[in-house]
C-alpha cells in the first residue's frame, strides 16, 4: 500500500471551507484514495473515496491531481462538529477486501 | 438499521490474563476486520474475517486470534495480556467491494 503524508494539524473557521491535503506520490494505478475521519472517542467514519476523477457526496468533495500524486479533501462549510482527525489512505481495489493502513492523520480544529 | 456494535465498551484486565471482545456487523455485511488503536496513534490492522476464515493478517503475534460465526459476528481473543495491549479495539464491517463501517470500539486497559 502506498504511504500517505498529511500535515499533523490544521485550523479552520466555522462556516468556511476546510481544505485538507494529502500526498501519496508512490500510489499505484490500482490504488484508490480513501478518506476517513475520527471524532474523539468514536470509531472512524468513512467520508469519500476516488480513483482518478474528482468525487463529491453529501459530506465532502475529493480533488485528485491528474498525476494522482496528491489529493485534497474539501469540507465546503465546516462546522464545529467537523472537528476530528482526518485520515487519508491509499489502498488497492475497493477498500473492503483489503486492510486499511492508517497514518497519524490531520487533526482539524474548527474554530467558532 | 443498527450499525456495527461492540461489547463490552470498557474492560480492565491484569497482565497474563485472557480477553474476548465481540463484534456484530452491520446488517448485510459479511466481512469483519479488527484494528488496534493505541493512544495518539492511528488504528493498526490486526486481521480480517470472511466466510468464517481469516483472510488477511497484520503484523500481530499469535496471541491475537479471532473467529467469525455463521451469522457474521466475530470475536477477538488476546491471550497472555501485556501492558502494551492496552488500547481501543475497533471492529469494522463491510459488504463485498465497499467501504468499511466502524463500531465504537472497546477500550481495554491492562494493569
Amino acid at each position: 500500500d502506498a504511504k500517505t503524508t498529511q500535515p499533523p494539524s490544521m485550523d479552520c473557521a466555522e462556516g468556511r471551507a476546510a481544505n485538507l491535503p494529502c500526498n501519496h506520490s508512490t500510489i499505484s494505478g490500482n490504488e484508490y484514495v480513501y478518506w476517513y475521519r475520527q471524532i474523539h472517542s468514536q470509531g472512524p467514519q468513512y467520508i469519500i473515496h476516488g480513483l482518478k476523477n474528482n468525487e463529491t457526496n453529501e459530506m465532502a468533495s475529493l480533488i485528485i491531481t491528474e498525476d494522482r500524486k496528491s489529493s485534497t479533501l474539501i469540507l465546503p462549510h465546516a462546522t464545529l462538529r467537523d472537528t476530528a482527525v482526518y485520515y487519508c489512505i491509499a489502498t488497492p481495489y475497493g477498500g473492503a477486501t483489503n486492510k486499511l493502513i492508517f497514518g497519524t492523520g490531520t487533526l482539524l480544529a474548527v474554530q467558532p | 438499521d443498527a450499525g456495527v456494535t461492540q461489547s463490552p465498551t470498557h474492560l480492565i484486565k491484569t497482565r497474563g490474563q485472557q480477553v474476548t471482545l465481540r463484534c456484530s456487523p452491520k446488517s448485510g455485511h459479511d466481512t469483519v476486520s479488527w484494528y488496534q488503536q493505541a493512544l495518539g496513534q492511528g488504528p493498526q490492522f490486526i486481521f480480517q474475517y470472511y466466510e468464517e476464515e481469516e483472510r488477511q493478517r497484520g503484523n500481530f503475534p499469535d496471541r491475537f486470534s479471532g473467529h467469525q460465526f455463521p451469522n457474521y459476528s466475530s470475536e477477538l481473543n488476546v491471550n497472555a495480556l501485556l501492558l502494551g495491549d492496552s488500547a481501543l479495539y475497533l471492529c469494522a464491517s463491510s459488504p463485498t467491494g465497499n467501504e468499511q463501517f466502524f463500531g465504537p470500539g472497546t477500550r481495554l486497559t491492562v494493569l
